[in-house]
């Protein structure tokens, strides 16, 4: 019962170098997020996916792209990785999607990245 | 600006009654989430709702801006990051910052 995998778990890049996290689901889920968590500020919503083929911005987007892959998969892509972006990353997913404020989301385990 | 706040810490005795209070201040919220994360794993959702409600030793209050997580007989084992949150009228969950719950033998 696999719910939400990402990959990596742990990456460190140096400042300047892209990299992609990859997500994908089998619960057939029609939205996915991802979000960031840093020490104080809690999760922060970086992109988000209502259905497949859509894509919006959260609170925090700049420095990021995501592609929604298909239904299952939904990727996070940092072009040129800063310092700031040093944080762990959660992917989730939802039955259904943001405006139905159910607010159940499944989350992966994270992928901690260090950008030096 | 919509928010959600949470105290950084809670500190409790194993056995007693631990309440993490919440409050927001996000536009035409209605329901309050509370999600458990223990580092290394997946954040869970334990209770959600725009009324009090129950899960197993998870109590959940609710006023209309502000909630507080119960946890009935604390043990050492539940020492972990509480998550309170509120959806947004666009929908989309406002996390509060964490609350870093530890439990004393």
């Amino acid at each position: 019962n696999a719910g939400v995998t990402q990959t990596p778990k742990f990456q460190v890049l140096k400042t300047g170098q892209s990299m992609t996290l990859q997500c994908a689901q089998d619960m057939n889920h029609n939205s996915m997020y991802w979000y960031r968590q840093d020490p104080g500020m809690g999760l922060r919503l970086i992109y988000y996916s209502a259905s497949e083929g859509t894509t919006d911005k959260g609170e925090v987007p700049n420095g990021y792209n995501v592609s929604r892959l298909n239904k299952r998969e939904f990727s996070l892509r940092l072009e040129s990785a800063a310092p700031s972006q040093t944080s762990v990353y959660f992917c989730a997913s939802s039955h259904t999607g943001p405006s139905t404020n159910t607010g159940e989301l499944f989350f992966g385990e994270g992928s901690r990245l260090t950008v030096l | 600006k919509d928010q959600v706040f949470q105290p950084s810490t809670v500190a409790s005795s194993e056995g007693a009654v631990v309440e993490i209070f919440c409050n927001h201040s996000v536009s035409n919220a209605y329901n309050f989430f509370w999600y458990l994360h223990f580092p290394g794993c997946a954040p869970r959702l334990l209770v959600k709702g725009s009324k009090p409600s129950q899960q197993g030793r998870y109590n959940m209050t609710y006023e209309r801006f502000s909630s507080s997580l119960l946890i009935l007989q604390v043990r050492e084992a539940d020492a972990a990051v509480y998550y309170c949150a509120c959806a947004s009228n666009t929908g989309k969950l406002i996390f509060g910052q964490g609350t870093t719950l530890q439990v004393k033998p």
